[in-house]
């Protein structure tokens, strides 16, 4: 079945307990991406790949970290969380680049920091 | 830069058809998606325009006029599950290349009996 998934689902940490948060997808998309989402604001890019080894900031990066040394993986890090991180997170992909590609979305990451 | 509008909250009623409305602002334009997201759960796609005009799927259809920066996605015969938000999300070039969506903070709608 084509999916992408996250985990974990729900998470409750500490303020400066670094986290990872992990995407896989195997559709083979070359495109993935990271969106919070908050009350009133919407979903929000964090971070974007176009391909392995190329990433890039979304709108709202600071405070997150990410990599893609693989095609299926791009992990969302928080190396020292803070209480204003605390959001629903959701991990996307599509096709490539094109306009008009489909994005699917994870399940969706729900943090909470204390 | 982007500017999406679209109501926050609509109301109907069973069986009945809503309409709605989603206005936006994007530099370097290329196609709008709408998705439906339930309360706790990922966002799911609806429809894409990219060209002017009416685009039907079944009992969902999204409208796009790229000259007066409007798109609508209308509902028809309205059932309980479709109480859902509705994210509108115009997709813009990036200068480096590939697109980026935007997403709208969405339309809550309730389905009543």
């Amino acid at each position: 079945e084509a999916q992408v998934t996250q985990n974990p689902r729900y998470l409750i940490t500490v303020t400066g307990k670094k986290l990872t948060v992990t995407c896989s997808q195997n559709m083979n998309h070359e495109y993935m991406s990271w969106y919070r989402q908050d009350p009133g604001l919407g979903l929000r890019q964090i971070y974007y790949s176009m391909n392995v080894e190329v990433t890039d900031k979304g709108d709202v990066p600071e405070g997150y970290k990410v990599s893609r040394k693989e095609k299926r993986n791009f992990p969302l890090i928080l190396e020292s969380p803070s209480p204003n991180q605390t959001s629903l997170y959701f991990c996307a992909s599509r096709q490539d680049r094109g306009s008009g590609n489909e994005q699917f979305f994870g399940p969706g990451t729900r943090l909470t920091v204390l | 830069g982007q500017n999406i509008d679209q109501p926050t909250e609509m109301t109907a009623t069973e069986g009945a058809i809503v309409q709605i409305n989603c206005t936006y602002q994007t530099s370097g334009f290329n196609g709008l998606f709408w998705y439906q997201q339930h309360a706790g759960e990922a966002p799911t796609f609806l429809s894409y325009n990219v060209l002017d005009g009416l685009e039907e799927k079944g009992r969902f259809s999204s409208f796009l006029s790229r000259s007066k920066g409007y798109s609508y996605l209308l509902l028809k015969e309205l059932q309980m599950k479709d109480s859902a938000s509705y994210l509108c999300a115009p997709s813009q070039i990036l200068t480096g290349g590939g697109n980026k969506l935007t997403f709208g903070t969405g339309t809550q709608l309730k389905v009543e009996l």
